[in-house]
């Protein structure tokens, strides 16, 4: 079975660039998450989806970031325009439970370099 | 907000010692999961505990878990240097998504 793959590995941008990362979740899983490491903190949610919806985009920082899942399957993550503060790790994962205990499997992550 | 945090953020044993690292949380939780993360890769799925249980074992892992003091362990008996790797929990609730705290980073050194 494919797991989670993201695309692409690295991206190294400038500042005000615009970039737009890729997950293919494994395939039946219809939840779908990104969640972002910066600089060693705390891997922090961003948002998720069940299917093609939004179930909770609580964690996006604010309206330069736009999630999509097209037809409830892969799923991009644009970022326009891009500041320094938005590079990082960005990880997908999805899933197949929908609630109480809920194992992800995630990608290998993208790593974002804003200069 | 950060929901786990780890506890120590980093730790060098010599092969074969045991690790132990620490997790608490702020909110009431469904279950507990640990995942690993080695350089590069993504996160994978070691070990999930309920609030209902207090201890769970997977090989050479052992999982704690103490609600009243909202806190968890992980303990890797007998390590190797593949178990060199960053270690996170996360916490599941209600809702579907986990919360991941930033991670113990454990070196195993030969």
């Amino acid at each position: 079975e494919a797991g989670v793959t993201q695309f692409p590995s690295h991206s190294v941008i400038e500042k005000g660039q615009t970039v737009t990362l890729r997950c293919d979740p494994i395939s039946g899983h219809d939840n779908l998450y990104w969640y972002r490491r910066v600089m060693g903190k705390e891997i922090k949610f961003l948002l998720h989806f069940v299917k093609e919806s939004k179930q909770d985009e609580s964690g996006m920082p604010n309206n330069r970031f736009l999630a999509e899942r097209t037809g409830g399957t892969y799923s991009t993550l644009k970022v326009q325009p891009a500041e320094l503060e938005d590079s990082g790790v960005y990880f997908c994962a999805s899933s197949q439970a929908k609630s109480g205990a809920n194992v992800l499997t995630f990608g290998a992550g993208s790593r974002l370099t804003v200069l | 907000s950060q929901q786990g945090e780890e506890d120590p953020q980093a730790l060098s044993i010599q092969e074969g010692e045991n690790a132990t690292m620490n997790c608490s949380y702020k909110t009431s939780i469904n279950n507990l999961q640990w995942y690993r993360q080695n350089s590069g890769r993504g996160l994978v799925h070691l070990i999930l505990i309920r609030s209902n249980e207090r201890e769970k074992h997977s090989g050479r892992l052992r999982v704690t878990l103490d609600t009243s003091k909202k806190s968890s362990s992980l303990l890797i008996t007998a390590s190797r240097a593949a178990d060199t790797a960053s270690y996170f929990c996360a916490t599941g609730g209600s809702e579907y998504k986990l919360s991941f705290g930033a991670g113990t980073t454990v070196t195993v050194r030969a």
